[in-house]
Parts: structure tokens; sequence; C-alpha cells
């Protein structure tokens, strides 16, 4: 596809783990991003994986990267309310390069 | 160091009137990016600059829109004039030439309303 695809929504409840998901759009990307919005702020940078990596974690946070697949995925375990919050998924084609993001996850935790 | 910066937050302007969006990107970053988010198209790029000079402009919705770079510590983004179309959230990044994952800081964005 030519588009970076996430789905728009995932609710979970507070202590399980949230999973989501993105497929990219190019399979020679060189840098693939996590990025985490709250309501009316801007991005902050959440985690990056290089694309020769296909697993990387930090502290409550894992990505796994599937390169034949273009699959991209960032699963934060321990869900906290305070983690409530729009995920985006943003690919560079080389580098230093701009961002092509998705259009967004919306992740809402439940107490 | 006190991160992108960009001014105003917020400006509310009415069809026709010039608007002027302005960042500071990070000290010694050498990359610059304006973006802009909106509901229907999400975030995307408008331009990017490498030591003050436009490398990919191919993202300005049109002639109206102009950005420049007069200097590694200022970037302007200008709309003469504005239509309600452009209501949106412009953001502008900054990134070094080498950072270990090329990574893009953002700003907290300026929130344009034009009625």
């Amino acid at each position: 596809g030519e588009d970076v695809e996430q789905s728009l929504f995932l609710s979970v409840r507070e202590g399980d783990s949230s999973v989501i998901n993105c497929t990219y759009t190019d399979s020679s990307s060189t840098y693939l991003y996590w990025y985490k919005q709250e309501p009316g702020a801007g991005l902050q940078l959440l985690t990056y994986i290089f694309s020769n990596m296909d697993m990387k974690q930090d502290q409550r946070l894992t990505v796994l990267l599937n390169k034949k697949d273009k699959h991209l995925s960032l699963r934060i375990a321990d869900t906290q309310t305070g983690d409530s919050a729009i995920y985006f998924c943003a690919e560079m084609w080389s580098g230093n390069t701009p961002l092509v993001f998705g259009k967004g996850t919306r992740l809402s935790v439940i107490a | 160091d006190a991160g992108v910066i960009q001014s105003p937050r917020h400006e509310v302007t009415e069809m026709g009137q010039e608007v002027t969006l302005r960042c500071k990107p990070i000290s010694g970053h050498d990359y610059l990016f304006w973006y802009r988010q909106t509901m229907m198209r999400g975030l995307e790029l408008l331009i990017y600059f490498n030591n003050n000079v436009p490398i990919d402009d191919s993202g300005m919705p049109e002639d109206r829109f102009s950005a420049k770079m007069p200097n590694a510590s200022f970037s302007t983004l200008k709309i003469q004039p504005s239509e309600p179309r452009d209501s949106a959230v412009y953001f502008c990044a900054s990134s070094p030439t080498s950072g270990s994952g090329n990574e893009q800081f953002f700003g907290p964005g300026t929130r344009l309303t034009v009625l």
C-alpha cells in the first residue's frame, strides 16, 4: 500500500498489555518510529528501531519489526491511565529525510 | 536545551489575512521540518531545510504558502492570504545530521484557526 496504516482505536484495561500495530510502505525504510501525542500537545518520540533489528525493548515498551511483511508493532506492558494518547507510527525512507506518518491509534485505558 | 520553540501557540485570524508562524530549532540541529496536522489528512510534510537551504517543498499546498530560514536558529512559515481550509496544527521539528536514530524533535505546534 501507499499509506502507513494503523487501526484508529484501541481500548485496554489498566494493568493489561497494549499492542498497537502498523503496516508501513517501504521495506527499505531506514528507521521506524513510535511517537505519542497527548491532547493539545506536540509529538513525543517514544522509541525507534533501525531496519536491521527485529526487536527493541525499552522499559515497558517493546517494538517488533517484521521487514518481510512491513509490519511494526508497539507493546506497552502494564498499561497505565497516563498512557492514554494517540500513538503514531512513522517511517523514514533514508537518513535525515521527512517522516511519513500513519493516521494514529487512539489508546484509551480504562481504570 | 529548551527544545524546539514555536510561536504563537494559537492563532485565530480572518480569511484573507496574512499569517506568520515561527520556529526556533534546537541549537546545533542542521535539519528543520514543517509539518501540518489535520483530522482528514493526518500529519503531512510541508517543507524541510538542511543548513538553512530548502531541500523539498513539494508538500507546500500552493503559492499562498512560503517558508524561509534566514539563519540556523529561525524559520518562518507564511500563509498569504489565509483561507478556512488552512486551519490546522502546524508543527516544526528539528534533527541533527548525526544522531543515533536520526530522531526528529517536535515543537508544541501552532494551532491555526482561519474564520
